[in-house]
């Protein structure tokens, strides 16, 4: 069975320093791995996924991700964060195209200014 | 692109009372999910089907919750009779490959 364990339930930093929200997962297969944001009062948006090319994942507003299976993690980072990075952050795991999509608890972020 | 319609937008009803959700997916996208997502929480999906045909629906409450999606297309998610603990947005999704994308949800308040 696949899981999704987010490790913070909420992050705080400030504006201009790094942003680390951490995922580990588990799946008997190599599975593809996404990250959703979520701002208040608004739909889910992709931020960016994983399907088995290269590891380190670029994606929309400066985030990236990296795919390490050795330890079953997939962490969000940003070089340095802005405020309207404040929102909820969903890391996502499904095994093929056609199998069920599995969100995490998520972590909510803040930004101090 | 018009996006996944979702409607009503907000839903207010008493406990024990039905009510019915109604998505219209992408044009072309294969496969809808119904999640719901209380509040602080993350989405969990209830179901999950490939045009007309459920893929996956264990955590879906079949004593009060049912989902049907005729033809493959516009899907309906229902609850009779529901809980105070039915509060929360349903959110429907579609995708045709990967990516999904999301409708803006109907946010459901029992009383």
């Amino acid at each position: 069975a696949q899981s999704v364990t987010q490790l913070d339930s909420h992050v705080s930093v400030s504006e201009g320093t790094p942003v680390l929200l951490r995922c580990n997962y588990s799946s008997s297969y190599s599975p593809s791995l996404f990250w959703y944001v979520q701002h208040p009062n608004k739909g889910l948006q992709l931020l960016l996924k994983y399907t088995s090319a290269a590891t380190l994942v670029k994606g929309i507003n400066g985030f990236e991700a990296e795919f390490k299976k050795s330890e079953t993690s997939f962490h969000l980072t940003k070089p340095s964060a802005h405020m309207s990075d404040a929102a909820e952050y969903f890391c996502v795991v499904r095994k093929t195209s056609y199998d069920k999509v599995i969100f995490g608890p998520g972590t909510s972020l803040s930004v101090i200014p | 692109e018009a996006g996944v319609a979702q409607s009503p937008r907000y839903k207010i009803i008493e406990k024990r009372q039905s009510v019915a959700f109604w998505c219209n997916p992408i044009s072309g996208h294969a496969t809808l999910y119904w999640y719901q997502q209380i509040l602080g929480q993350g989405p969990k999906l209830l179901i999950q089907f490939q045009n007309n045909g459920v893929v996956d629906d264990s955590q879906l409450p079949k004593d009060r919750f049912s989902a049907e999606r005729l033809k493959g297309v516009d899907s309906t998610l229902k609850i009779q009779p529901a809980k105070l603990e039915d509060s929360a947005v349903y959110l429907c999704a579609s995708s045709l490959h990967e990516k999904l994308f999301f409708g803006s949800g109907t946010q459901l308040s029992v009383l």
